[in-house]
Formats: structure tokens, C-alpha cells, sequence
């Protein structure tokens, strides 16, 4: 069963602070990670995409890794501030057959930046 | 810079009732998609268009029907809500299935009582 699991489920941190979010996925075949912001009350908004040749992706001052081998990839926020408090989400497309395209969701990680 | 709009935002019903939600993109995406979003879940995809006229299933489609009669629109519909579709509806809008970037709308609560 494909699946997408983000850890941790919360976090805490003071602002300026650095942080690291994590995913793992079962997904086969892989297509591509995503990584989506979401705000409270809002939707979600991308950050970055990262196809299976692409290991590190910047973004401001969020960078994402990606190991297709182990499965696994990580989201690192620099010099955390305030709106960085939202829900991340870690998603992974699959390629390929009748699936080509389906993307699986992971439940989130709620970052909560406090002054 | 509207990019993609769903209307209403929030909305009550009564075990029973009917409601639509309505997507609206301006982006001139091929696809389209409706997903539901529950505490401690991660977004499920309920259905999705790869293109005007056309519709599918997702992973939740049970209870719900959609149609896109113009390209820039996706209406969701409940014929009969239960309380189990109580829940946060996103749409969004691709312009390639896969490897595109899905922009999603602002989300619709719905709470069925």
C-alpha cells in the first residue's frame, strides 16, 4: 500500500531557530515529492517539487533532500519567523500504468513558531 | 490574480439536504480535482476531470457527484449529506497531470448536522 508518513506530528520552536521535518514514503513508482505550506484556514501552497535525479531543492530559506534509495526526504527551515507557523505536507506522485500521476498525501507536520 | 476560487466557504446542512460546491480556475488548466480534508488525514482525492466534459473517480467518490461543463469550472455535489461529510473540500487545478503543480482554492467547511 503506498503510503506517506511525516514525523513529527508537531513541533515547537522559537523564532530564529532552525528546524528539520521529515518524510518517508512506500510509494512505487516514484514520481516526484512535493512539498506544500498550509496556513491555517487557508489552502495549500507549494514550496518545492522534486523529481527522482533531484537530491537538494532551495527555496527561499526552505531546502528539501531527497534519497530514493532509502525512501526518505526532509524539509529544512532556516532562521525560523512567525509565518512560518502552518502545516507542512510532504506528497508523492507515482509514474507510470493506471495509477500515472496519483498523488498520496502525508497527514502533516504542525510547526508552530513562537516569538 | 484570482487563480482558483471555490464558493461557498462555509456552509451548514441538515442530515439529507443537497448543496454544491463551485471551482472556478483562471489559469486555463486542463485538470481539475476535489479533495476532502479531515483531521489527523491526509488530503483524499474524491474526484478529479483530466479535461471539459470529462470526470472520475478518486480514492472517496462514494455519496458525491461532479460535473465540468466549461473548462474553467468543477462542481461538486452532495445529493443526500450525512454527517461523515462533514469536512474542509479543497479544489484544485493542474496543467499537467503528475508532474504538474497542483494550486489549490481556500477550502469549503461543511458541516452536516
Amino acid at each position: 500500500k503506498n503510503q506517506v508518513e511525516q514525523s513529527p506530528q508537531s513541533l515547537i520552536i522559537l523564532e530564529g531557530k532552525n528546524c528539520t521535518l521529515q518524510c518517508n514514503y512506500t510509494v512505487s513508482p516514484f514520481s516526484n515529492l512535493r512539498w506544500y505550506k498550509q496556513d491555517t484556514g487557508r489552502g495549500p501552497v507549494s514550496l518545492t517539487i522534486m523529481t527522482f535525479s533531484e537530491n537538494t531543492k532551495s527555496n527561499g530559506r526552505y531546502t528539501a533532500t531527497l534519497d530514493a534509495d532509502t525512501k526518505q526526504s526532509s524539509l529544512h527551515i532556516t532562521a525560523s519567523q512567525l509565518s512560518d507557523s502552518a502545516s507542512y505536507i510532504c506528497v508523492v506522485s507515482v509514474t507510470g500504468g493506471t495509477s500515472y500521476g496519483k498523488l498520496t498525501f502525508g497527514q502533516g507536520t504542525i510547526l508552530t513558531v513562537h516569538p | 490574480n484570482a487563480g482558483v476560487t471555490q464558493t461557498p466557504k462555509f456552509r451548514v446542512l441538515k442530515t439529507g439536504q443537497s448543496m454544491t460546491l463551485l471551482c472556478a480556475q483562471d489559469m486555463n488548466h486542463e485538470y481539475m480535482y476535489w479533495y476532502r480534508q479531515d483531521p489527523g488525514m491526509g488530503l483524499r482525492l474524491i474526484h478529479y476531470s483530466v479535461g471539459e466534459g470529462t470526470t472520475a473517480k478518486g480514492e472517496v467518490p462514494d455519496g458525491y457527484n461532479v460535473s465540468r461543463l466549461k473548462k474553467q469550472n468543477f462542481l461538486l455535489g452532495l445529493e443526500s449529506a450525512a454527517p461523515s461529510q462533514t469536512s474542509v473540500y479543497f479544489c484544485a487545478s493542474s496543467y499537467s497531470i503528475g508532474a504538474g503543480e497542483l494550486f489549490f482554492g481556500e477550502g469549503s467547511r461543511l458541516t452536516v448536522l
